[in-house]
């Protein structure tokens, strides 16, 4: 069964802090890591991993994957009160009929204190 | 272009009643899925269809639950009589290519079971 743990599973730092958010896998046939960002209801795409060692950027997160050690981490720099969500981690999982389905982990709850 | 659109957004119910929500996914996109997420929880896959067909229910308590999307476009999920434990928000969610990629995700159903 494919499996995705992330960590911390929250995390409250100042505005202007660092974080960094973990997630490690266990999928078969492993073909990408997807990252979103769930504020209120939905979540919203943030970034696809394919490769190792290619960071994506998007303003002030990037992200990273280590296919090896089979893990990926966001990085948010400068943090701000807008920031405060669960992140989520998922890998796609192959379903049949050539579909797949996403395995999410629980999420890290980010809470940006001004 | 238009979201996934989901009705409605919130829904309280008493134990063993029953309830029923709708989804519209984007235009053009074949698989649609169901899930459900439990207050600290990542989101569960509870059913995915291609088109309107399903590919995997095998999450999906089929002794209460349903889920039908008749002409391929829009669904609705059923939860016949529904038990305290399924107060939780449903999302459902779109993509293209079977959901290797990117999934987009409409704004969710609250459900509150008393």
């Amino acid at each position: 069964e494919d499996k995705v743990v992330q960590s911390p599973l929250s995390l409250v730092v100042h505005e202007g802090d660092t974080v960094t958010l973990n997630c490690s896998y266990e999928v078969t046939n492993f073909r990408s890591l997807l990252w979103y960002k769930q504020e209120k209801k939905a979540p919203t795409f943030l970034f696809m991993l394919t490769s190792s060692g290619i960071e994506k950027k998007s303003g002030r997160l990037s992200s990273i994957l280590d296919k090896k050690e089979l893990f990926s981490i966001l990085n948010i720099t400068a943090t701000q009160t807008g920031d405060s969500a669960v992140y989520l981690c998922a890998v796609p999982s192959y379903s049949g009929a050539g579909s797949y389905q996403l395995t999410f982990g629980k999420g890290t709850k980010l809470s940006v204190i001004p | 272009e238009a979201g996934v659109a989901q009705s409605p957004r919130y829904k309280i119910i008493e134990k063993r009643q029953s309830v029923a929500f709708w989804c519209n996914p984007i235009s053009g996109h074949a698989t649609l899925y169901w899930y459900q997420q439990i207050l600290g929880q990542g989101p569960k896959l509870l059913i995915q269809f291609q088109n309107n067909g399903v590919v995997d229910d095998s999450q999906l308590p089929k002794d209460r639950f349903s889920a039908e999307r008749l002409k391929g476009v829009d669904s609705t999920l059923k939860i016949q009589p529904a038990k305290l434990e399924d107060s939780a928000v449903y999302l459902c969610a779109s993509s293209l290519v079977g959901g290797l990629y990117e999934q987009y995700f409409g704004p969710g159903t609250r459900l509150t079971v008393t």
